[in-house]
C-alpha cells in the first residue's frame, strides 16, 4: 500500500520560503507523476504543480514562478518550495501521486497546515 | 484557466436518498473529469476518474458519468459515512482545477 507523508516547518514568516518533503513509502517513486495541491481554510483546492520522476515539471501560473518541485529518486521523496509567500499562502498542503493516463489523484498525503505569519 | 462549477454547493439528504451532483466545465474537457470525497480535517480521497470509473475500493453506490463539460456524480443510496465534501477536478490541460466544493450534509 502507498503512503504519503508530508514534511517541513507549519510555520513561516512573510517573505520567506516555504518547503515541505514528500516521503513516498511502499512504491517506487519512478513511474507515476507526483503533485503538491493546496487548500486554504475554508476553501477550495488548488493544482499547485507536478514532477515526473524524470524531473520534467508543470506548475500553476497563477503561482507566479515562486514554485518550484524536485524530486530524490534515491529517498524516494519530492519536495515543493514556495518562494516569496504572503498570507494568503497559508493554507494545508497535501502531496498526492497522480496518475498518467487520468490525471487522478489517487493516493494522498495526511497534509500538512502552513501558516504564514510573523 | 477551465472553471469547475459545482451545483449544488451544498444539500441536506437523509440516509437511503439517491444523491446527484453535477459538476460543468467552462468548455469542453472530453472525459477528463475526477471525483473525490473530502471528510473533515482528511484529505480527499478519489472516487471516480476519467468521468465514470469507480477507483478500486470505493463501493458501487457511487457512479459516475458525463463528457464535453457536463458531469454528474451519483449515489444511489446514501449512508452514514457519506457525508462529506465532493469536488470535481477536471485533468484535459493544465493548470488543473476543482470546482468549489460540494457539502452533503444529514438531513
Amino acid at each position: 500500500q502507498v503512503q504519503l507523508q508530508e514534511s517541513g516547518p507549519g510555520l513561516v514568516k512573510p517573505s520567506g520560503t516555504l518547503s515541505l518533503t514528500c516521503t513516498v513509502s511502499g512504491g517506487s517513486i519512478s513511474s507515476f507523476y507526483w503533485s503538491w495541491i493546496r487548500q486554504p481554510p475554508g476553501k477550495g483546492l488548488e493544482w499547485i504543480g507536478h514532477i515526473y520522476y524524470s524531473g520534467s515539471t508543470n506548475y500553476n501560473p497563477s503561482l507566479k514562478g515562486r514554485v518550484t518541485i524536485s524530486v530524490d529518486t534515491s529517498n524516494n521523496q519530492f519536495s515543493l518550495k514556495l518562494t516569496s509567500v504572503f498570507a494568503a499562502d497559508t493554507a494545508v498542503y497535501y502531496c498526492a501521486r497522480t496518475s498518467y493516463g487520468s490525471a487522478s489523484n489517487d493516493y494522498w498525503g495526511q497534509g500538512t497546515l502552513v501558516t504564514v505569519s510573523s | 484557466d477551465i472553471q469547475m462549477t459545482q451545483s449544488p454547493s451544498s444539500l441536506s439528504a437523509s440516509v437511503g436518498d439517491r444523491v446527484t451532483i453535477t459538476c460543468r466545465a467552462s468548455q469542453s474537457i472530453s472525459s477528463y473529469l475526477n471525483w473525490y470525497q473530502q471528510k473533515p480535517g482528511k484529505a480527499p480521497k478519489l472516487l471516480i476518474y476519467a468521468a465514470s470509473n469507480l477507483q478500486s475500493g470505493v463501493p458501487s453506490r457511487f457512479s459516475g458519468s458525463g463528457s464535453g463539460p457536463d458531469f454528474t456524480l451519483t449515489i444511489s443510496s446514501l449512508q452514514p459515512e457519506d457525508f462529506a465534501t465532493y469536488h470535481c477536478q477536471q485533468s484535459y490541460t493544465t493548470p488543473w482545477t476543482f470546482g468549489q466544493g460540494t457539502k452533503v450534509e444529514i438531513k
